[in-house]
């Protein structure tokens, strides 16, 4: 059922750094591409999203960078902080369908 | 604005058994997502409910069935448990039924541990 691979599975990066992960599609009927936090014990909590009209979106410190014609979309987190230190999804869905197709995470660690 | 909140937390049940997930949906929100997250994996799509009826369904089998009541809250009901359907179950709420214009919120989620 996964369409949307996710890369690197986890992450070390320390305090200042950036962090990138890397996610690929296959269903160019997607719209929708969202990415989602998720701590321990928390459910996921969208952080920042794209649609596909647009290559970039920036939100403070987090960056969707977006490649239609590759299929391919990443996320930034720049000045990476200990408190980043979670697990992200990326996720991709069809417009006003929520049967959102997740990657499988990246779990990211920041060293302070 | 409150959350989405779900209940219980944890359960753990034995194969065989069935089990009832509940879910209030945040305030504002008319619809309600169910997916499973297995370990170390993301989450998968269960179904969507909308205006009380079913709108949407991923690949899971008929023991999986939901409901969604008039104040928008949503039950997901889960026959003959196996030992696969052992699981973080989360409930998602949002304004529309998907897209940009209605992202989800997500629930803390209801572990599941089948014996």
């Amino acid at each position: 059922q996964q369409q949307v691979k996710q890369s690197p599975q986890s992450l070390i990066v320390q305090k200042g750094g950036i962090s990138i992960i890397n996610c690929a599609y296959e269903n160019t009927a997607f719209d929708y591409f969202p990415w989602y936090q998720q701590f321990p014990g928390k459910g996921p909590a969208l952080l920042i999203a794209i649609r596909p009209d647009v290559s970039e979106k920036k939100e403070g410190r987090f960056t969707i960078s977006f490649n239609k014609s590759a299929k391919q979309f990443s996320l930034h987190i720049m000045d990476s902080q200990p408190g980043d230190s979670a697990t992200y999804f990326c996720a991709a869905s069809v417009y006003n369908n929520n049967d959102m197709r997740f990657g499988a995470g990246t779990r990211l660690t920041v060293k302070p | 604005e409150t959350g989405v909140t779900q209940s219980p937390t944890h359960l753990i049940k034995t194969r065989g058994q069935q089990v009832t997930l509940r879910c209030s949906s945040q305030s504002g929100h008319n619809t309600v997502s169910w997916y499973q997250q297995a370990l170390g994996q993301g989450p998968q799509f269960i179904f969507q409910y909308y205006r009380e009826e079913e709108n949407g369904r991923g690949n899971f089998p008929p023991r999986f069935s939901g409901l969604q009541f008039p104040n928008y809250s949503s039950e997901l009901n889960v026959n003959a448990l196996e030992l696969d359907d052992s699981a973080l179950y989360l409930c998602a709420s949002s304004k529309g039924t998907g897209g940009y214009n209605s992202p989800l919120h997500f629930g803390n989620g209801t572990r599941l541990t089948v014996t």
